[in-house]
């Protein structure tokens, strides 16, 4: 148990559909990551948190939408994904910055999605 | 640009062998953070040590060690009479400290290297 917590585990959806991951941290952090993890890829940053605002949004498409409502919620809301969007989605915490650089980030278990 | 090259893909090894992981890495500042995380079949990803570039000392946890080489750009991971439980995926991950505020973070992932320990 690393203190975070992704939910669902798993989750399959159809291109039209809506859905959302959610992440929630016990960890007193203030600073929260969403993170793609696609085979044979490295992980790749999608969303940076600090002090619930958004301050990195690395290229990722509109059907990505983040939402921060306090430091221990963070969510990732779907809609119109396309088959290339399946991976497993890994949120992080870590403490608030300036200097996240030398933050230890702590990760939920993800999110395994699959859209058909 | 900052960059993580994890050459090793896959490695099996028979249990009790010593097993090394490579990394070596890319990046135009002086002062950067590395890392290593494993990723057991579960998926969260574990934090393992945080190195920053001016502290060249070798550590070693339990069966664990990491050798940081400014010199050669490299900070390897050592695992010591693996055992099964040792079976996962290891990423080796750099952050630069010229990034720190908004706009311009980034942790760099290697592609990580798939540990398989046989009993």
């Amino acid at each position: 148990e690393t203190g975070v917590t992704q939910t669902p585990r798993h989750l399959v959806m159809g291109m039209t559909n809506k859905k959302s991951l959610k992440c929630e941290q016990h960890l007193g952090h203030n600073a929260m990551y969403w993170y793609k993890q696609s085979a044979k890829k490295p992980l790749e940053l999608m969303f940076v948190y600090n002090f619930k605002e958004q301050t990195e949004n690395n290229s990722v498409p509109s059907r990505f939408s983040p939402e921060c409502p306090n430091s221990s919620h963070l969510f990732l809301h779907l809609h119109t994904l396309q088959p290339e969007d399946s991976a497993l989605y890994l949120c992080a915490s870590s403490q608030e910055g300036p200097g996240l650089a030398k933050n230890i980030q702590y990760f939920g278990a993800g999110t395994r999605l699959s859209v058909l | 640009a900052q960059k993580v090259t994890q050459a090793q893909t896959e490695i099996s090894v028979v249990e009790k062998e010593d097993v090394t992981l490579d990394c070596v890495y890319e990046t135009r500042d002086t002062t950067y953070y590395l890392f290593w995380y494993k990723q057991p079949p579960s998926g969260e990803l574990v934090f393992l040590i945080r190195r920053n570039s001016f502290d060249e000392q070798n550590e070693i946890s339990g069966r664990y060690s990491w050798n940081f080489q400014k010199s050669t750009s490299s900070f390897n991971f050592t695992i010591t009479a693996s055992q099964v439980v040792d079976s996962a995926v290891y990423f080796c991950a750099l952050s630069e400290a010229g990034n720190s505020g908004a706009g311009s973070y980034q942790l760099t992932f290697g592609k990580g290297t798939k540990l398989s320990v046989i009993p």
